[in-house]
């Protein structure tokens, strides 16, 4: 009964630096979400899959930013040229359908840190 | 523009009893969640409201009003384990979620 999980937890990257991010959602879901969680602040929005479709990719700040989710299942989600400001908690969450009753389940997200 | 606000930080004694209010104004209503996190960790389903009332779950019980555009999430016999960001959010005509900033629960002994 594995939950969402994500990797790496932690990355530092240098200004200008191409980054890639996975998420492993819970066997079986349909949905999943990728946030971005600055320091004292909710998640933001940036982008939807149900199954292998993105659906809404409306949140996601600016063309360096590029996620995919090829086989319906693990995701990731690409920056490219990092900049400063996209220091933050990069958190992914799946459910089970596209209800819109089903709660998120998050992953434990991955900070990252450009330098 | 979207918009959820709840208090940046509240501070509560164990064993007692704390409301965390939540107002929104979005594009559309399609439930209000409220999410448990704590410091470095994934945020954690609390509760769900889609119809006007009270949801209670053991110690939480979450409150919606619809046509004012209210929430509140309420903790009972608060233990120093509740520590941690209560949020806010609504899913808006596009069923995306929109999110709070957050209220930071501090528990004394």
């Amino acid at each position: 009964g594995a939950g969402v999980s994500q990797s790496p937890r932690y990355k530092v990257a240098k200004r200008g630096q191409d980054v890639a991010l996975r998420c492993d959602p819970i066997s079986g879901h349909v949905s999943l979400f990728w946030y971005q969680q600055a320091l004292g602040q909710g998640p933001e929005f940036l982008t939807y899959f149900q199954n292998e479709a993105q659906l809404d990719k409306s949140g996601l700040p600016s063309d360096r930013f590029f996620a995919e989710r090829p086989e319906g299942s693990v995701s990731t989600l690409k920056i490219q040229r990092t900049q400063q400001e996209d220091s933050a908690v990069y958190l992914c969450a799946s459910s089970p359908d596209g209800s819109s009753y089903n709660e998120q389940f998050f992953g434990p997200g991955t900070r990252l840190t450009v330098l | 523009g979207q918009n959820i606000d709840q208090p940046t930080e509240m501070t509560a004694t164990e064993g007692a009893i704390v409301q965390i209010n939540c107002t929104y104004q979005t594009s559309g209503f399609n439930g209000l969640f409220w999410y448990q996190q704590h410091a470095g960790e994934a945020p954690t389903f609390l509760s769900y409201n889609v119809l006007d009332g009270l949801e209670e779950k053991g110690r939480f019980s979450s409150f919606l009003s619809r046509s004012k555009g209210y929430s509140y999430l309420l903790l009972k016999e608060l233990q120093m384990k509740d520590s941690a960001s209560y949020l806010c959010a609504v899913r808006d005509s596009n069923y995306q979620l929109i999110w709070g900033a957050g209220t930071k629960l501090i528990i004394k002994p």
